[in-house]
């Protein structure tokens, strides 16, 4: 059974760009959350997605968006990328929106902004 | 505001013996408390979890202890492993459907 797939894995990117992330669930999987881990602030929840409807969104700026299509992949968007976008983003699905079912997370793609 | 906090950033434990990584959080909302392992380049893997209306949970050489009323929790590792050499998060949720809020992460580094 593939797991959760994030692609691409590395990306550099300048200032002022705009990049699009994708994630592919683990199958049967309807939920895809989104989380940013950088060094000082950790793992930082982004959004939720189920059922092609944002479910939660965390406290960031609206540079960042994100989609969920028919089939449960999700893309995320940042735009007008600044330095402190740099960090490892983070997908996790699960069956449904729910912790007692725990996320798998995918491995993450790994963005530098310069 | 960090609601979990985890406030050693690094543990360091001699193989076979315990590991005691702790979680404190703010949140008198939060029911549900999860442990993720993760290594470098992996996302965190699922390792155990516990709900509020327990105190306990066991899952093999892991063990999850949670007090409510200190707002604390505690994952035990014996006998600790290298394999078990990893980063650990605690993660905190508001109710089933909830986001998950993360603490910062503790470094646990087993010597062989």
């Amino acid at each position: 059974k593939a797991g959760v797939t994030q692609t691409p894995r590395y990306l550099i990117k300048t200032r002022g760009q705009q990049v699009t992330l994708s994630c592919s669930p683990i199958s049967g999987h309807r939920s895809v959350s989104w989380y940013q881990q950088t060094p000082g602030q950790g793992l930082q929840f982004l959004f939720e997605y189920f059922s092609e409807t944002q479910r939660n969104k965390g406290n960031f700026p609206g540079r960042f968006s994100g989609r969920q299509f028919s089939n449960s992949r999700s893309e995320m968007n940042v735009s007008t990328l600044e330095l402190g976008d740099s960090a490892l983003y983070l997908c996790a699905s699960s069956l449904t929106p729910g912790t007692n079912y725990g996320y798998t997370f995918g491995s993450g793609t790994r963005l530098t902004v310069v | 505001d960090q609601q979990v906090k985890q406030n050693s950033p690094s543990l360091s434990v001699q193989e076979g013996r315990i590991s005691i990584l702790n979680c404190d959080y703010t949140n008198s909302m939060f029911d549900y408390f999860l442990w993720y392992k993760k290594y470098p380049a992996e996302g965190p893997t699922f390792l155990i979890s516990i709900s509020s209306i327990k105190d306990k949970n066991e899952d093999g050489r892991f063990t999850v202890f949670l007090n409510k009323s200190a707002k604390h929790l505690s994952l035990h590792i014996v006998p600790s492993q290298p394999g078990d050499s990893a980063v650990y998060f605690c993660a905190a949720s508001g109710n089933a459907g909830n986001m998950l809020t993360f603490g910062g992460g503790t470094r646990l580094m087993v010597k062989p």
